[in-house]
């Protein structure tokens, strides 16, 4: 496949919990993203990681937090779930600097 | 930050005619200009990309087109065919860590 998996696929969490999606490369890529699409809103960047445990914030950011202790694994964990994250989540991966990204198949996460 | 409007948000065209989306851009150091598809339920996926280099470039019946005095670019489909209904995304980017601001998005439906 793409070479790139995410998982879970499909989220139903409650308010108040922790939830922790995962993606997964084989390419060996340096750069890992994680967006958001929302219906009028596109896609957003949440977090982004340009190696092993180098991370930085994008533009909605608040209410998460990612880690990379692997090149192949990029976490993103929600701290404490709300209805407003209740959303499609899209992993990328890139070769870096003006390559285009790769996307994973997208987890869609429900916040009752 | 980098701030990509994209124009219209639906696009309805008869098969074999042409369509267009335009995007603009804020921030006039953005050097990578990539458009993506995404269809029903799918992730996005790369179809055509500009470097801010040069001014246009072709790809069977896709091309793209940047002015970067304007801070525009444009995608042109020619021939439409009921495949290429979709939502198509422009993008833009500034290199380095290759973080990539969408545009939100364009829906196309090619009416056979």
């Amino acid at each position: 496949d793409a070479g790139i998996t995410q998982s879970p696929r499909h989220k139903v969490t409650e308010t108040g919990t922790p939830v922790t999606l995962r993606c997964h490369q084989t390419e060996n890529h340096r750069y890992m993203y994680w967006y958001r699409q929302d219906p009028g809103h596109g896609l957003r960047l949440i977090h982004y990681s340009y190696g092993v445990k180098d991370t930085d914030k994008g533009e909605v950011s608040d209410g998460y937090s990612v880690s990379r202790s692997k090149t192949e694994d990029f976490l993103l964990t929600l701290e404490s779930a709300t209805s407003s994250q209740t959303s499609v989540y899209f992993c990328a991966i890139s070769e870096g600097d003006r390559y285009g990204y790769t996307f994973g198949s997208g987890t869609r996460l429900t916040v009752v | 930050g980098e701030n990509v409007e994209q124009h219209p948000s639906t696009l309805s065209v008869q098969e074999g005619d042409s369509a267009v989306i335009k995007c603009t851009y804020s921030d006039s150091a953005s050097n990578y200009f990539p458009w993506y598809k995404q269809e029903l339920g799918k992730r996005p996926q790369l179809i055509i990309d500009i470097r801010s280099n040069v001014g246009e470039k072709k790809d069977q019946r896709i091309a793209v087109t940047l002015n970067k005095t304007a801070k525009h670019f444009s995608l042109h489909i020619t021939e439409t065919q009921p495949e290429d209904s979709a939502v198509y995304f422009c993008a833009a980017a500034l290199g380095g860590y290759q973080k990539v601001t969408f545009g939100t998005g364009t829906k196309l439906q090619v009416i056979p």
